[in-house]
């Protein structure tokens, strides 16, 4: 079945950029999906990207998409205590209308 | 406010006995669906709605059940049967808009079972 992987945890400095990465494998994906998930909630969509895209930006987020090597990325510029959260990639394909997500990344951003 | 919500938040119970965990959503969204999160482990999909009274499983339904009666409300009920219950579930709803499938989430409900 479809798989997406990420690293479990990244550290960075406030003011630094972040930069997660996120691997897939069903190659029939449209779309992709980065959710935030701060402690003790819901996920809250930050961002997509069509498949045919190959970057989009949004304010502080930068997505990189490619498609070739299967590996999504979403930039945080200049990184604030309130990033600290954990960061989820997510595709959906065809007609399922599912999700699967990846394990998630922690990001914690220190003073 | 439209949105969905969860209730309880936290929810305790002892083991051997069902418990039934609310979902409602004012968003007149099409499908819903209930997730299971556990640490390190990111969402695994218990059950999936995209209509009313229509249901599926999905990758880990054992030990769970779920009905649709009506389309604001998809309740999921921990069986006895679930082996290890104790996590935090996340349910979510979406619109039919082909391919792009945006989930919207409730804020989870913790259950633990003592």
């Amino acid at each position: 079945g479809e798989d997406v992987e990420q690293s479990l945890f990244l550290s960075v400095r406030e003011g630094d950029s972040s930069v997660i990465n996120c691997t897939y494998t069903d190659s029939s994906s449209t779309y992709l999906y980065w959710y935030k998930q701060e402690p003790g909630a819901g996920l809250q969509l930050l961002t997509y990207i069509f498949s045919n895209m190959d970057m989009k930006q949004d304010q502080r987020l930068t997505v990189l998409l490619n498609k070739k090597d299967k590996h999504l990325s979403l930039r945080i510029a200049d990184t604030q205590t309130g990033d600290s959260a954990i960061y989820f990639c997510a595709e959906s394909s065809g007609s399922a209308r599912q999700l699967t997500f990846g394990s998630g990344t922690q990001l914690t951003v220190l003073p | 406010d439209g949105g969905i919500t969860q209730s309880p938040k936290y929810l305790f119970r002892k083991e051997g006995q069902n418990v039934t965990l609310s979902c409602e959503q004012n968003l007149n969204h099409d499908a819903m669906y209930w997730y299971r999160q556990d640490p390190g482990q990111g969402l695994r999909l218990i059950y999936y709605s995209q209509i009313v009274n229509d249901f599926q499983k999905g990758d880990i339904a054992e030990g769970y059940s779920v009905s649709r009666e009506k389309k604001e409300s998809f309740p999921l009920t921990v069986t006895s049967a679930q082996k290890n219950p104790t996590a935090f579930y996340l349910c979510a709803s979406s619109p039919d808009r082909g391919t792009y499938n945006e989930q919207f989430f409730g804020p989870g409900t913790r259950l633990t079972v003592l």
